[in-house]
């Protein structure tokens, strides 16, 4: 069974700018949880989608936006970058919400804000 | 609100046991994750925890105590392979995990 799948792996861009990461959870999953992570901050939880609604926000500033798609995937865009939004942004995905739900995390996206 | 502690760097000898700690204070708790993490890489699942007590699971082993906020991991035999970070998360109703800042591991020779 695949992985889950982020794209792309590295990107740089420049403020102002807007980007928008992709993930595909594994198959089966319908829970998909986004994080930024930083040296200084560690991992900090954005939001979680389950079956295309939005079920969960951390405290970030509106400029961090997700959705998930029929199909258990998932984006998340962030609009006007900021230097300090320089991170690892990681998607988890997991079968069920609730419970005990073991995450399986991707590789991740690393943004480089100039 | 919710806050989680652990150490910010441990250094090990190789075939030596370590206990990493974490504490926890937050609402809604539903269980506690270890993850391990590479450098450059992704976390791993390494061990769940929900009922107070100890899970082991070959060479590693966690705690939980619900009443005192408060967990290990436990790693005996150590190898070379284990430095990397190991991250403390909580589980809250509604699957909101809470990462703690990780400990980083080093093992020497």
């Amino acid at each position: 069974k695949a992985g889950v799948t982020q794209t792309p792996r590295y990107l740089i861009k420049t403020r102002g700018q807007q980007v928008t990461l992709s993930c595909s959870p594994i198959s089966g999953h319908r829970s998909v949880s986004w994080y930024q992570q930083t040296p200084g901050q560690g991992l900090q939880f954005l939001f979680e989608y389950f079956s295309e609604t939005q079920r969960n926000k951390g405290n970030f500033p509106g400029r961090f936006s997700g959705r998930q798609f029929s199909n258990s995937r998932s984006e998340m865009n962030v609009s006007t970058l900021e230097l300090g939004d320089s991170a690892l942004y990681l998607c988890a995905s997991s079968l069920h919400q609730g419970g005990s739900n073991e995450q399986f995390f991707g590789p991740g996206t690393r943004l480089t804000v100039l | 609100g919710q806050n989680i502690d652990q150490p910010t760097e441990m250094t090990a000898t190789e075939g030596a046991i370590v206990q990493i700690n974490c504490t926890y204070q937050t609402s809604g708790f539903n269980g506690l994750f270890w993850y391990q993490q590479h450098a450059g890489e992704a976390p791993t699942f390494l061990s769940y925890n929900v009922l107070d007590g100890l899970e082991e699971k070959g060479r590693f082993s966690s705690f939980l105590s619900r009443s005192k906020g408060y967990s290990y991991l436990l790693l005996k035999e150590l190898q070379m392979k284990d430095s990397a970070s190991y991250l403390c998360a909580v589980e809250r109703y509604g699957q909101n995990f809470v990462f703690g800042p990780g400990t980083r591991l080093s093992v020497l020779p």
